[in-house]
C-alpha cells in the first residue's frame, strides 16, 4: 500500500503556537497533497506539492517535502481556535490504466487549538 | 456553484436492503471517486472513475457497484447493505483524469445499516 501515514494522531496547542504535522509514504509518488476536514464536513484541499518541489507556502501554511525520506510537513503558523480540524496527507497511486488515478489518504492527525 | 452535492445526508438501512448513494458535480470534472471514512481509519477508496463510461476499483469494492453514464454523476449502489457498510461516504471530483489537481468533495453521506 502506499499509504501516507500522519504523525502525530492527535495534537494539541495554545491559540499563537505553531503545529506541526508530518507524513510519511512508502513508495515514490509524483505529488503530495494536505486536506482539511472540519467536524462533520467534508475535506477541504489546503496545499498540493509537486515531487520536484521542496517547500510551498500558502497563507500560514507551510509544507516540505523530502522525498529521499519520503516524508512531508504541514506547518501551521500562529494557530487559531477555527484551525481547530483534522488533517489529512494524501499521496498519488497508479491504477489499472497506467497513469496516477488513485488517491490513497493517512488517517490524519486531530489537531486542537485552545483558545 | 455546488460544486460537489451528495444525497442523501443521512441513511439508515436493514441488513440486505439496497440503497444507491447519489453524488453530482456542477464542475464538468472528469475525475471523480467515492470513499469510506470509518473511525480510526482514515479514508479508504471504493471506486473511482476517470471520465464517462470509465471506473475501476479502489482498495474496498466488495460490496459496491458503481456507473458513469454522464459526466456530471457518479452513483454508489449497495446492493445489499451490511452492518460493515455502516461508514461515512464521501465522493469527490477534480479535473483531468490524473491526480495532480485538488479534489473537491461532497459533505458526505452517513449511512447506518442495522
Amino acid at each position: 500500500s502506499q499509504q501516507g501515514e500522519e504523525d502525530p494522531q492527535a495534537l494539541s496547542i495554545q491559540e499563537g503556537e505553531n503545529a506541526t504535522m508530518n507524513c510519511s509514504y512508502k513508495t515514490s509518488i509524483n505529488n503530495l497533497q494536505w486536506y482539511r476536514q472540519n467536524s462533520g464536513r467534508g475535506l477541504v484541499h489546503l496545499i498540493l506539492i509537486r515531487s520536484n518541489e521542496r517547500e510551498k507556502h500558502s497563507g500560514r501554511l507551510r509544507v516540505t517535502l523530502d522525498t529521499s525520506k519520503k516524508s512531508s510537513s504541514l506547518l501551521i503558523t500562529a494557530s487559531r481556535a477555527a484551525d481547530t480540524a483534522s488533517y489529512f496527507c494524501a499521496t498519488d497511486a497508479h491504477g489499472r490504466q497506467g497513469g496516477s488515478e488513485k488517491l490513497v489518504f493517512g488517517k490524519g492527525t486531530k489537531l486542537t487549538v485552545n483558545p | 456553484n455546488a460544486g460537489v452535492t451528495q444525497t442523501p445526508k443521512f441513511q439508515v438501512l436493514k441488513t440486505g436492503q439496497s440503497m444507491t448513494l447519489q453524488c453530482a458535480q456542477d464542475m464538468n470534472h472528469e475525475y471523480m471517486s467515492w470513499y469510506r471514512q470509518d473511525p480510526g481509519m482514515g479514508l479508504r477508496l471504493i471506486h473511482y472513475s476517470v471520465g464517462a463510461g470509465i471506473t475501476d476499483q479502489g482498495e474496498v469494492p466488495n460490496g459496491y457497484n458503481v456507473s458513469r453514464s454522464t459526466t456530471e454523476d457518479f452513483p454508489l449502489r449497495l446492493l445489499s447493505a451490511a452492518p460493515s457498510q455502516t461508514s461515512v461516504y464521501f465522493c469527490a471530483s477534480s479535473y483531468g483524469s490524473g491526480l495532480n489537481q485538488p479534489q473537491h468533495f461532497g459533505d458526505g453521506t452517513r449511512l447506518s445499516i442495522l
